[in-house]
């Protein structure tokens, strides 16, 4: 049981360039979550999926884009990055009840 | 909206003091309140959580109380170690369906010195 699983933990990107974080959990939870923490900022929601095939805007949506194929996998898209997306990123998950899971996290630098 | 508010840091304290991180919220209905801890280079650990209104959650050492009629859930605890450096985030959730996700408040860095 790996819970939640972030790829990559690193990356440096260009600005205009795409990319895709992945994230993936073995708890079969319905409800999934990506996050961007920054500086002084806390965490800010960006889009969240409660099952497969259904996606839901958060706090801080533009530019990302996310879907929901399976239960296992929520990836999301960055489709021109720009520097003020530099910010590391968590994806979490939950089950019926209400404590989230947090993977490791993903640190992206746009240039 | 929700919004969730906490003492901003670095709190620095001294070994075996005695801690404490005022957290305030404002939402509607009856939110699911949480603490995470953030250690360093590592993603976010739930420490506490309670989801109605007196609950009281604990873990290691650690102790909140949710307080409806001050909207608090301050975290607390009464002898800190050096292990509990740390950056504590609180939290709250919306209960029932509808929109997921949690507000965070923006989190206090715990420095504590041996």
């Amino acid at each position: 049981n790996a819970g939640v699983t972030q790829t990559p933990k690193f990356q440096v990107l260009k600005t205009g360039q795409s990319m895709t974080l992945q994230c993936a959990q073995d708890m079969n939870h319905e409800y999934m979550s990506w996050y961007r923490q920054d500086p002084g900022m806390g965490l800010r929601l960006i889009h969240y999926s409660v099952g497969a095939g259904i996606t839901d805007q958060g706090e801080v949506p533009n530019g990302y884009n996310v879907s929901r194929s399976t239960t296992e996998d929520f990836p999301l898209r960055l489709l021109s990055a720009a520097p003020s997306q530099t910010s590391v990123y968590f994806c979490a998950s939950r089950g019926g009840g209400k404590t989230q899971y947090f993977g490791p996290g993903t640190r992206l630098l746009v240039l | 909206g929700d919004s969730v508010t906490q003492m901003e840091g670095p709190v620095t304290l001294s070994e075996e003091a005695f801690l404490t991180i005022n957290c305030t919220y404002t939402a509607t209905g009856y939110p699911s309140l949480f603490w995470y801890v953030q250690y360093p280079g590592e993603g976010l650990q739930l420490l506490l959580k309670a989801t109605k209104a007196d609950d009281k959650g604990s873990n290691k050492g650690f102790e909140a109380t949710y307080r409806k009629e001050t909207t608090s859930f301050h975290l607390e605890k009464g002898s800190v170690q050096v292990s509990d450096s740390a950056v504590y985030f609180c939290a709250l959730s919306h209960s029932g369906g509808g929109a997921d996700g949690l507000t965070f408040g923006k989190g206090t860095h715990l420095i504590i010195q041996p």
